[in-house]
């Protein structure tokens, strides 16, 4: 059984297109995270929800929405994509909020932006 | 904003060699640090997550400590394997929720 999985793997798409990116957790955690893995390889926190609440919100564009309709899922959509935003995107959850909890994480979705 | 180093950037050993690394970061504000494993095409793996000044933690062959005084933790591994070829990843907090993750050490370990 996928822990978080997230959906989808890639995604290869033209600048300017809008496109979401899913992600869900069998864990029962009550937090989720999105994180992006810049092109030094760096993993940088976008956003997390607690049981649907925002809870870290980094300086992202506002281009950038999370949405959590459930505990178990955080989403990311984004609007007019650029060049700049081909990525991997990694997806994780833990027990709660607390950094003292480990954290879980998607296989990450591979974007190409042309 | 939080500087993390991690020492070596990349390390080539050979199986059955004892290795070790590096994670430094600033020691002010320190709520925990988090230790990832993380293999080509996967995703990062929990390995360790350390609290206190002094903690040791181990899994099998792999071992952590941490000082918070000073700002350091190293992770060794004993008598390397090949399937321990990884990027390893530090990642401590600046505050009690988020994590800032290092660039990592690359170990290769060579049968």
């Amino acid at each position: 059984d996928t822990a978080v999985s997230q959906t989808p793997k890639y995604l290869v798409t033209q600048m300017g297109n809008d496109k979401s990116i899913k992600c869900e957790q069998n864990l029962g955690h009550d937090t989720m995270y999105w994180y992006k893995q810049d092109s030094k390889k760096f993993l940088k926190i976008m956003f997390s929800y607690n049981n649907k609440e925002l809870i870290i919100n980094e300086t992202v564009p506002n281009r950038f929405s999370p949405k959590s309709p459930d505990k178990a899922h955080l989403n990311l959509h984004i609007n007019s994509l650029e060049l700049g935003d081909s990525a991997v995107y990694f997806c994780a959850s833990s027990r709660g909020r607390s950094s003292y909890n480990e954290q879980f994480f998607g296989p990450g979705t591979r974007l190409t932006v042309l | 904003i939080l500087n993390v180093e991690q020492s070596p950037q990349s390390l080539h050993v050979q199986e059955g060699d004892s290795t070790n690394f590096t994670c430094s970061f600033p020691s002010s504000n320190f709520y925990a640090l988090h230790w990832y494993r993380w293999e080509t095409a996967k995703s990062p793996e929990a390995l360790f997550v350390m609290t206190l000044n002094g903690d040791e933690k181990k899994k099998g062959r792999i071992s952590a400590t941490l000082n918070t005084k000073e700002g350091y933790s190293y992770l060794y591994i004993k008598g390397s394997q090949p399937e321990d070829s990884a990027t390893y990843l530090c990642a401590p907090t600046i505050r009690s929720d988020k994590l800032i993750f290092g660039t990592g050490t690359r170990l290769q370990v060579f049968p």
